[in-house]
């Protein structure tokens, strides 16, 4: 089985553009998580979709960040304009949620802004 | 919310056991997972309890008790390739959860397997 996939792997850009991370879940799941990984603060989740609808974007930092989820098979993170500050690695992880199943994380997208 | 606290980075050696603990406070306690995730890797699934007890898997077993907001990841006969982050996650759902299941995962726990 395919697991969660994420695109770009890797993603250098000077500060001010506009950066789209994108997920393909699990086929089946009905949750869909992003998070942003650093070193000093871990793991944290940035917003989460139940059924392709937001439930949860008390994490998104700021109006820069956005996420979409027009159907349950893609989901972007989009960032505009982009700063230094949010260079880190960004994961997308899906589960069925309903049955307490754990996440799976795609291999991440690792961001870095000039 | 929620407050989950576990040790920053552990050494332990080739072949030996060792303990890595997870605190936690939460108001609706609903689950704990345990994570493993090497450098540069994803996070990947190890362990679920959500009674009390001991859960065993192979080389790795996990332990909760739901009244002390505790849990550990015990590693048997350590191996160099047990060298990693390992994160603690605790499912909410509670009144402070928004009323879904939030996970939260700890700040990740650096083991270093040494010869």
């Amino acid at each position: 089985d395919a697991g969660v996939i994420q695109s770009p792997r890797h993603e250098v850009t000077e500060m001010g553009q506009e950066v789209t991370l994108r997920c393909k879940p699990i086929s089946g799941h009905n949750s869909l998580f992003w998070y942003r990984q650093t070193m000093m603060r871990g793991l944290e989740l940035l917003i989460y979709f139940n059924n392709n609808v937001p439930i949860d974007d008390s994490g998104m930092p700021e109006d820069r960040f956005s996420a979409k989820m027009p159907n349950a098979s893609f989901s972007t993170l989009k960032i505009q304009p982009s700063e230094p500050r949010d260079s880190a690695v960004y994961f997308c992880a899906s589960s069925n949620i309903d049955l307490g199943q754990p996440q799976h994380f795609g291999d991440g997208t690792r961001l870095s802004i000039l | 919310g929620q407050n989950i606290d576990q040790p920053t980075e552990m050494t332990a050696t080739e072949g030996a056991i060792v303990q890595i603990n997870c605190t936690y406070q939460t108001s609706g306690f609903n689950g704990l997972f345990w994570y493993q995730q090497h450098a540069g890797e994803a996070p990947t699934f190890l362990s679920y309890n959500v009674l009390d007890g001991l859960e065993e898997k192979g080389r790795f077993s996990s332990f909760l008790s739901r009244s002390k907001g505790y849990s550990y990841l015990l590693l048997k006969e350590l191996q160099m390739k047990d060298s990693a982050s390992y994160l603690c996650a605790v499912r909410d759902s509670g009144e402070n959860s928004g009323g879904y299941q939030k996970v939260t995962f700890g700040i990740g726990t650096k083991l270093q397997v040494i010869p």
